[in-house]
């Protein structure tokens, strides 16, 4: 069973910082990109950044670019994601999801974790 | 960037009803196009991909159509578990976006 299990959230004040975690299983982990997208409350879906199986090349989302940054460990199975100088319109549930098997005909959003919740305020 | 516009953003509709909901793209994509359900408290879930594909597991009286810039996701027979809201996303080119969604409520 495809297991993606994203940790790290809490309450983070102004131009603070947090890293997420997302712990994967039940797949070959250095078979698949990954992705990180948010949704703040009450909101819709924004996807934020794109890491590929080998690590590179990354891509993101223009309201994250040079304050997040995306990687991933082999060893570990696992996803990151760095958020620096975090704003209160960061706050949101951050999920990481997995994209489908194959070239780029197959990055869609196949499997997702259950999210964690950042709250950036004061 | 590609913009994606869902229409309508709210439906009222009745168990057993047939539903449709188009994504319009701001450019062409070809058929790089996925639909994803979202329940109050839930993650997304995939339904479909590459406009038409069913995504494993997913009841067939879901249906994507559509390929360019003009989508469809068609929900036969509504279910009470169909309740929910959807949203298309583009995978053609970065960065990725999605629609802003279509609340499906019942009647």
């Amino acid at each position: 069973e495809v297991q993606l299990v994203e940790s790290g959230g809490g309450l983070v004040q102004p131009g603070g910082s947090l890293r997420l975690s997302c712990a994967t299983s039940g797949f070959t982990f250095t078979a698949y990109s990954m992705n990180w997208v948010r949704q703040a409350p009450g909101k819709g879906l924004e996807w934020l950044a794109y890491i590929s199986s080998v690590g590179s090349p990354v891509y993101y989302a223009d309201s994250v670019r040079g304050r997040f940054t995306i990687s991933r460990d082999i060893a570990k199975n696992s996803l990151f994601l760095q958020m620096n100088t975090l704003r209160a319109d960061d706050t949101a549930v951050y999920y990481c999801a997995r994209n489908g098997y194959g070239d780029f005909r197959a990055e869609y959003l196949q499997e997702w974790g259950q999210g964690t919740l950042v709250t950036v305020s004061s | 960037d590609i913009q994606l516009t869902q229409s309508p953003s709210f439906l009222s509709a009745s168990v057993g009803d047939t539903v449709t909901i188009t994504c319009r793209a701001s450019q062409g994509i070809s058929s790089y196009l996925a639909w994803y359900q979202q329940k109050p408290g839930k993650a997304p879930k995939l339904l479909i991909y590459g406009a038409s594909t069913l995504q494993s597991g997913v009841p067939s009286r879901f249906r994507g159509r559509g390929s360019v810039t003009e989508f469809t996701l068609t929900i036969t027979s509504l279910q009470p578990e169909d309740f929910a809201t959807y949203y298309c996303q583009q995978f053609d080119s970065y960065p990725r976006t999605f629609g802003q969604g279509t609340k499906v409520e019942i009647k």
